[in-house]
């Protein structure tokens, strides 16, 4: 049984740019998280997606937008890259509101 | 507002000391969830232990072993006679009640290392 597989593992991009991440949850599980974790801080939970509509929402702004499609897989979108974007991003899936079981990321640079 | 605070940023200990993790919180909810993860070099953050907020009654698994008191809001993590494959980053979470799968606040973390 797949855990949660997140793509690509490793990005760079230019500041300025756009970028998707993907995240395909755990078998069984319809509720997808982000979180950015920035180098040597906890994760910060970007928002949640549950039945392809977002259910709650961190302190992040509009430039962060995300999608869940119907076979529950999600991709978080990034626009006007900063170079504080520079994080991990992890994903999280849990079946509706059970416990939620981490990917190992994707660590996105902008340069 | 909701805060977890851990104070400890890095503990380095030798194979076979004990070693606590401190986690202190703050909420308004009279209910909620406590959590403990492992972050090892990978990434991946790693369930440890869930809580509910009116258990506290302490909770060993193996070498690990967790105290929640309420009455001072805290959540300490104890691992007995460390090894090194202990080492890691470890955060303590919070969330709110009947939603553990939801928002989840962490700690800024502690990073264990454990020496041979």
């Amino acid at each position: 049984d797949a855990g949660v597989t997140q793509s690509p593992t490793h990005l760079i991009k230019t500041r300025g740019q756009q970028v998707t991440l993907r995240c395909s949850p755990k078998s069984g599980h319809d509720t997808v998280s982000w979180y950015q974790q920035a180098l040597g801080q906890g994760p910060q939970f970007i928002f949640q997606y549950y039945e392809e509509e977002e259910r709650q929402r961190g302190n992040f702004p509009d430039r962060f937008s995300g999608h869940q499609f119907p076979n529950y897989s999600s991709e978080l979108n990034v626009n006007a890259l900063l170079l504080g974007d520079s994080a991990l991003y992890l994903c999280a899936s849990s079946l509706s509101t059970f416990e939620a079981f981490f990917g190992q990321g994707t660590r996105l640079t902008v340069v | 507002a909701q805060k977890v605070t851990q104070a400890q940023t890095e503990i380095s200990v030798v194979e076979k000391e004990d070693v606590t993790l401190d986690c202190v919180y703050e909420t308004r909810d009279t209910t909620y969830y406590l959590f403990w993860y492992k972050q090892p070099p990978s990434g991946e953050l790693v369930f440890l232990i869930r809580r509910n907020s009116f258990d506290e009654q302490n909770e060993i698994s193996g070498r690990y072993s967790w105290n929640f008191q309420k009455s001072t809001s805290s959540f300490n993590f104890t691992i007995t006679a460390s090894q090194v494959v202990d080492s890691a980053v470890y955060f303590c979470a919070l969330s709110e009640w009947g939603n553990q799968g939801g928002k989840l606040i962490f700690g800024q973390g502690t990073e264990l290392s454990v020496k041979p």
